[in-house]
């Protein structure tokens, strides 16, 4: 049974760093991209960032660029975000999702399975 | 950007039939995938590509994707269906994934 368990969110300042983590078990991690979405306190979905199964392609949303950084080790099962100079907008609740693998092998946008999510608060 | 518009809330009553709309310009050329969130969990895809349901889905829910608006269809409405859903897809132009607002259900 596929299992995403997200770790290492809490509280943190203004400006402050987090590194988030999600480990991933009972399916084929390094064939999947992998993807981070996050909700802020009642409130709709917001993707943040996406990485593909060997790394090569990497995106992220505007909200985030040139201030997360996604990675992942499949040799681990882990995906990584890092967070760095937080505001107070980014407190949400942070989950990973993986894509969706096509029988074509294509990897789609599609999050098709989410971990229950980690809740990390920005806030002085 | 590319924007999904979904309206704040449907209700329906039980047993009847809710489709929930998800607006987008010339978003019948893009690909639709709809999530359902109940309350304190994560969230659980329950149609893609406009009109796959994922395993484990019940036939109730169907899809569409027609001009500028997406329509994500439960027929047989009950009480555990009560959750709000997004519409998702991906832009392309932007290499960004967008997320409609989010609709809640209401089972009156």
């Amino acid at each position: 049974e596929a299992q995403l368990v997200e770790s290492g969110g809490g509280l943190v300042k203004p400006g402050g760093s987090l590194r988030l983590t999600c480990g991933a078990s009972g399916f084929a991690f390094s064939s999947h991209s992998m993807k981070w979405v996050r909700q802020a306190p009642g409130k709709g979905l917001e993707w943040v960032a996406s990485i593909n199964s060997g790394s090569t392609f990497i995106y992220y949303a505007d909200s985030v660029k040139g201030r997360f950084t996604i990675s992942r080790d499949n040799a681990k099962k882990s995906l990584y975000l890092e967070m760095n100079s937080l505001r107070a907008e980014d407190t949400a609740v942070y989950f990973c999702a993986r894509g969706l693998l096509g029988e074509d092998g294509i990897e789609y946008e599609v999050f098709d399975f989410w971990g229950q999510g980690d809740l990390v608060t920005v806030s002085s | 950007s590319y924007v999904l518009t979904q309206p704040p809330s449907v209700s329906v009553a039980p047993g009847q039939t809710a489709k929930i709309p998800c607006g987008g310009n010339n978003i019948e050329s893009k690909s639709v995938h709809w999530y359902q969130q109940k309350p304190g969990q994560a969230p659980v895809l329950v149609m893609y590509h406009d009109r796959d349901r994922p395993s484990g889905i019940p036939e109730r829910f169907s899809g569409s994707n027609s001009g500028n608006t997406a329509t994500l269809t439960i027929s047989r409405v009950g009480a555990g269906d009560e959750a709000d859903y997004y519409c998702q897809v991906w832009d392309s132009s932007r290499d960004h994934v967008v997320f409609g607002g989010g609709t809640r259900l209401t089972v009156l």
